[in-house]
């Protein structure tokens, strides 16, 4: 069973305007944290957002939040305001805690995103 | 003031020949992977080295050894290059291991390498 799933291949976006990237996610241990990345087409991968299963309030890191349900397990990203420069590939991914004990990020398939004028 | 460096940034190479992937850190992390990502941008785990301790190898063929001479390296060589081995290959560090899920890995640039 895929661990973390991503359902929306590619998204578009009007500059300005708000976009929710899906994540859902599967695991069994009580400790696990939820990160996310961007690809731009230069290729690097740039950490953008954490959120730990004990958090209490969604993660937000300056245009990035995270609407994070953790009975649904889904931890969506939420751009806001976009810009032409948030056009990129975006990576939900996850890494699990002790009751795992494995040390790897698990990635899901990737969102595509173009933001347009 | 790199913070995760890799070099080369582009590999092009013959089927057999052998080739190494440097990796360097300078973020005084205990804790280094290499990670593959394919033609589909999926990407995955291939090992993880924890203060010059191999913790994961994730399956993959033993043309491709990891080496940490030290706990800022940790390099990737792989022998007898196939087709099926282009991807680009990233580096990436975090502070500890173990269950300590919270911490963020930082990955390297990348190297895309192309197997003619």
């Amino acid at each position: 069973a895929q661990k973390i799933t991503q359902t929306q291949p590619g998204m578009f976006v009007q500059e300005k305007e708000a976009v929710t990237l899906d994540c859902t996610y599967d695991t069994s241990d009580p400790s696990y944290g939820l990160f996310w990345y961007k690809q731009p087409s230069s290729g690097e991968m740039i950490f953008l957002i954490y959120q730990g299963s004990y958090d209490q309030q969604n993660a937000t890191e300056g245009r990035y939040s995270l609407n994070f349900q953790k009975a649904r397990k889904s931890a969506n990203l939420v751009i806001s305001a976009s810009q032409l420069g948030d056009s990129a590939m975006y990576f939900c991914a996850m890494r699990e805690g002790p009751r795992t004990n494995t040390d790897k990020l698990i990635f899901g398939t990737g969102t595509r995103l173009q933001v347009f004028p | 003031d790199t913070a995760v460096s890799q070099t080369p940034k582009y590999l092009v190479t013959q089927m057999g020949n052998d080739k190494s992937i440097k990796c360097e850190q300078n973020l005084g992390h205990d804790t280094m992977y290499w990670y593959k990502q394919d033609s589909k941008k999926f990407l995955k785990i291939m090992f993880s080295y924890n203060n010059k301790e191999l913790i994961i190898n994730e399956t993959v063929p033993n043309r491709f050894s990891p080496k940490s001479p030290d706990k800022a390296h940790l390099n990737l060589h792989i022998n007898s290059l196939e087709l099926g081995d282009s991807a680009v290959y990233f580096c990436a560090s975090s502070q500890d291991y173990g269950g300590r899920y919270q911490e963020t890995q930082y990955f390297g640039p990348g190297t895309r390498l192309l197997v003619l």
